[in-house]
């Protein structure tokens, strides 16, 4: 059985970048058709997709945070991470890793697999 | 961007059928699915592609997805069914609801 674990900082300078690693086990992270999402939640408040990684490497991400997102996948550590630039106070919440299945010719299966979550904190 | 919109909270008794609604432009054109999640947990999939249930989902619950609007319905609500529900939909990306809050009581 799949299992994802997010692990990185919980305490991050304003200004500065928010990276994180999600790691993949009881599975090979490029075996299958699946996307790797990040999800956000600051504390509260609703569900925000961050962005995703299929297993080829093409990335999706979300319009309003585009231009301050990367995610990468590194197969061999069978993980995947975050990197989001130039972090507020409204980059403070709980980060979700998630996988996203898909067959072989549509990804419209929901997130089956999620992450227990880490709280980040963006403050000086 | 799109939007989709749900009711903040739904109240229902114990026994009784809890229906939330995800509404959206032409949502019907695209699949949507369901997550609940409880407090300090991590959401779960309960309903995807409109009214698929994943293995180990009861049959309670149930979804239907037509026009402008998705229906999560869950029959014979149970107090372990408390939680927030978001909606999902694929659209030029990945878009959640807003949540809603389910009361059994």
């Amino acid at each position: 059985q799949v299992q994802l674990q997010e692990s990185g900082p919980g305490l991050v300078k304003p200004s500065q970048t928010l990276s994180l690693t999600c790691t993949v086990s009881g599975g090979s992270i490029s075996s299958g058709s699946y996307y790797w999402s990040w999800i956000r939640q600051p504390a509260g408040k609703g569900l925000e997709w961050i962005g995703r990684i299929y297993t080829s490497g093409s990335t999706n991400y979300n319009p309003s945070l585009r231009s301050r997102v990367t995610i990468s996948v590194d197969t061999s550590k069978n993980q995947f991470s975050l990197n989001l630039n130039s972090v507020t106070a409204a980059d403070t919440a709980v980060y979700y890793c998630a996988r996203e299945n898909c067959s072989s010719t549509s990804c419209y299966y929901g997130m089956d697999v999620w992450g227990q979550g880490t709280t980040v904190i963006v403050s000086s | 961007s799109y939007e989709l919109a749900q009711p903040p909270s739904v109240s229902v008794s114990p026994g009784q059928t809890a229906s939330i609604t995800c509404s959206g432009d032409r949502l019907g054109d695209k699949f949507v699915c369901w997550y609940q999640q409880k407090p300090g947990q991590s959401p779960v999939l309960v309903i995807y592609q409109d009214s698929k249930r994943p293995s180990g989902i009861p049959e309670r619950f149930s979804g239907a997805n037509s026009g402008n609007t998705a229906t999560l319905t869950i029959n014979g609500s149970q107090a372990m069914d408390e939680a927030d529900y978001y909606c999902q939909a694929w659209d030029s990306s990945i878009v959640f609801g807003g949540g809603t809050k389910l009361t059994v009581l």
